[in-house]
């Protein structure tokens, strides 16, 4: 079956630097996500898409903007990098159904950033 | 706000036993889905099992079923017949309310399988 697909892989940057990571979710999953795992711990949620539109926010630095395109794949876009940004990136997407409790998640491999 | 809470850091298993990996959890909804998730040192994230707070039934995948005790708010994972390949970390994880949300995650455990 079809799985998340994130790239790159990893990704080597240095400070001040800008990045773009990219995501394409599960065929007919309507909902994106972007978490950043930092060393030693657990996932934190950055920000979702539903149906292509900004639906949820977490603790995204104002550096980090992200969308989702018309063929429901997104691209987290990050500028200034600092050295705190050094982290495994994932992206996650669902299949939603209005009023039903919350479906699964299925997360790509991720992408690790390295600020140098 | 939701909270999850796993009180192990780590875990041995002898290869071969079951073992179960605690989680509690903290809600004021009453929909919400529970998830574990099992992060290899390959980092990355693979999803293994899910109940939905309706579900009369512990959710079950092969080797896996989740203990589900909604009384106590608790949502332990047992692994059957643990496996080498088990060994890894394994995140406990909730998403409140209906519909899409964002996952909130437990510390992880990280689970060593002896042979």
């Amino acid at each position: 079956a079809a799985g998340v697909i994130q790239s790159p892989r990893h990704l080597i940057k240095e400070k001040r630097e800008t990045a773009t990571l990219k995501c394409y979710p599960i065929p007919r999953h309507d909902t994106v996500y972007w978490y950043q795992q930092g060393p030693g711990q657990d996932p934190q949620f950055l920000i979702s898409f539903y149906e292509k539109m900004q639906s949820d926010k977490g603790s995204i630095p104002d550096r980090f903007s992200a969308q989702q395109f018309s063929d429901y794949h997104s691209e987290l876009n990050m500028s200034s990098l600092e050295l705190g940004d050094s982290a495994l990136y994932f992206c996650a997407s669902s299949s939603t159904q209005a009023g039903q409790v919350a479906q699964p998640q299925h997360f790509g491999d991720g992408t690790r950033l390295s600020i140098l | 706000a939701q909270k999850i809470t796993q009180t192990q850091p780590g875990m041995f298993v002898q290869e071969k036993e079951a073992v179960t990996l605690d989680c509690t959890y903290d809600t004021s909804d009453q929909s919400y889905g529970l998830f574990w998730y099992k992060q290899p040192s390959s980092g990355e994230m693979i999803f293994l099992i899910y109940q939905g707070s309706y579900d009369e039934q512990n959710a079950t995948e092969g080797r896996y079923s989740l203990n589900f005790q909604k009384a106590r708010k608790s949502a332990n994972l047992v692994i059957s017949a643990s496996q080498l390949g088990d060994s890894a970390m394994y995140f406990c994880a909730m998403i409140p309310g209906t519909s899409y949300g964002k996952l909130t995650f437990g510390q992880g455990t990280i689970l060593t399988v002896h042979p």
